[in-house]
């Protein structure tokens, strides 16, 4: 059962283009939405999180929007640049109460490709 | 600050054997994760070890199992592999068991044939 669906699976924008990867979760009880950036050969390394106490959280380049009705969050990423090239995965996951882990269950990917 | 390190990097099995995987920790995380990466998929949780004891499962056998030592480092056991196994498996540490972030190694890429 997916959880945290994933769109598009592969995308190609030109360098300085705004690169849009959007995620959809059916868990009402996920709280913590992470964006890992992950390069070939590499393990996935954080990119950007938020929590669904506020919409946006904006860190450089990168940007999450998150809409808590309609269950989606997304990964917007200025000014795009050849560097960017990796494959990009969102996650979420439960708070620890209840005996919950703080596992991640991720979407399916992303391969981002910034044409020079 | 040491990252988190896995062995073997690659390894190859045939069907049935058995493999162990190893995991250090980042300094400082008591909290061990374990994934496996099918190619072209998402990482998916195997299990998570907190202070030396199993704290939360996957959708995994029971022929997935795993240990974690005093000192935080993890081993994840595969016993009877089966071709479908071969993946890319991930060890992630983290400081608790608070959402927050995981920190990945590189992986061991196992194939099985």
């Amino acid at each position: 059962q997916q959880q945290v669906k994933q769109s598009p699976q592969s995308l190609i924008v030109q360098k300085g283009g705004i690169s849009i990867i959007n995620c959809a979760y059916e868990n009402t009880a996920f709280d913590y939405f992470p964006w890992y950036q992950q390069f070939p050969g590499k393990g996935p390394a954080l990119l950007i999180a938020i929590r669904p106490d506020v919409s946006e959280k904006k860190e450089g380049r990168f940007t999450i929007s998150f809409n808590k009705s309609a269950k989606q969050f997304s990964l917007h990423i200025m000014d795009s640049q050849p560097g960017d090239s990796a494959t990009y995965f969102c996650a979420a996951s439960r708070g620890n109460y209840g005996g919950a882990t703080n596992k991640l269950i991720f979407g399916t990917g992303t391969l981002l490709a910034v044409q020079p | 600050e040491t990252g988190v390190t896995q062995s073997p990097t690659h390894l190859i099995k045939t069907r049935g054997q058995q493999v162990t995987l190893r995991c250090s920790s980042q300094s400082g995380h008591n909290t061990v994760s374990w994934y496996q990466q099918a190619l072209g998929q998402g990482p998916q949780f195997i299990f998570q070890y907190y202070r030396e004891e199993e704290n939360g499962r996957g959708n995994f056998p029971p022929r997935f199992s795993g240990l974690q030592f005093p000192n935080y480092s993890s081993e994840l056991n595969v016993n009877a592999l089966e071709l479908d196994d071969s993946a890319l498996y991930l060890c992630a540490s983290s400081a608790g068991l608070v959402t927050g972030e995981l920190f990945f190694g590189e992986g061991s890429r196992l194939t099985v044939l």
